[in-house]
């Protein structure tokens, strides 16, 4: 009864590296999310994905690129790291868009990812 | 779209206290409003939420919250504290269609012995 899996759980980076953060669930969910939460600022939406083989732009995707080839994973990207990306990203996801009704979105434990 | 104020960033109460944790929010149509609340270095659980009916709404570990439309505000209580509820709490409110869901920005309660 995994739920939403994401991996790594810490990360240290070089300004300028590139790396790929992996989010998997199991409860066959349609949509899928990227967030990252930084002190004083609540959680924001990075991408989103409404099913397999698409995705969407939320809240601050600059810098960002994700990826939903299948549909139990959800792939997030940094191309060239930078300091401002140091932060702690959350996957979830859910039945529903954004978890309305009676199906909340469900979240993994997070990426903590330092970029010096 | 929605927005979220959590007005207290920290909140220190001591073992066996009372506490509330204010939320309130601004939205032009009704909304969906839900509590989660972050354990350290772990992801978001979903504490309760209102989606109509009663506007007490009884979530999980004993907290309690209740929507009040005329102040905008979705406080979450709890008569009697632990040392575990020690967390970050976060409110959150979406329209009925899912299409703006938004978190605020999350209150930090730390519970003292």
């Amino acid at each position: 009864n995994a739920g939403v899996t994401q991996t790594p759980k810490f990360r240290v980076l070089k300004t300028g590296q590139s790396m790929t953060l992996l989010c998997a669930q199991d409860m066959n969910h349609e949509y899928m999310y990227w967030y990252r939460q930084d002190p004083g600022m609540g959680l924001r939406l990075i991408h989103y994905s409404v099913g397999e083989g698409t995705t969407a732009k939320g809240e601050v995707p600059d810098g960002y690129n994700v990826s939903r080839l299948k549909k139990q994973n959800f792939l997030l990207g940094l191309e060239s790291a930078a300091p401002s990306q140091t932060s702690v990203y959350f996957c979830a996801s859910s039945k529903h868009l954004l978890g309305t009704g009676n199906q909340p979105q469900h979240f993994g434990d997070g990426t903590r990812l330092s970029i010096l | 779209a929605q927005s979220v104020t959590q007005l207290d960033s920290q909140v220190p109460v001591f073992e066996e206290a009372p506490v509330e944790l204010r939320c309130n929010y601004s939205s032009s149509v009704s909304v969906y409003l839900f509590w989660y609340v972050q354990y350290p270095n772990q992801g978001l659980q979903l504490l309760l939420k209102y989606l109509s009916g009663s506007t007490l709404v009884k979530g999980i570990n004993g907290f309690e919250a209740e929507f009040n439309k005329s102040q905008t505000s979705f406080h979450l209580r709890k008569p009697s504290v632990h040392i575990s509820d020690t967390a970050e709490y976060f409110c959150a409110v979406s329209d009925f269609d899912g299409q703006n869901f938004v978190f605020g920005p999350g209150t930090r309660l730390s519970v003292l012995p």
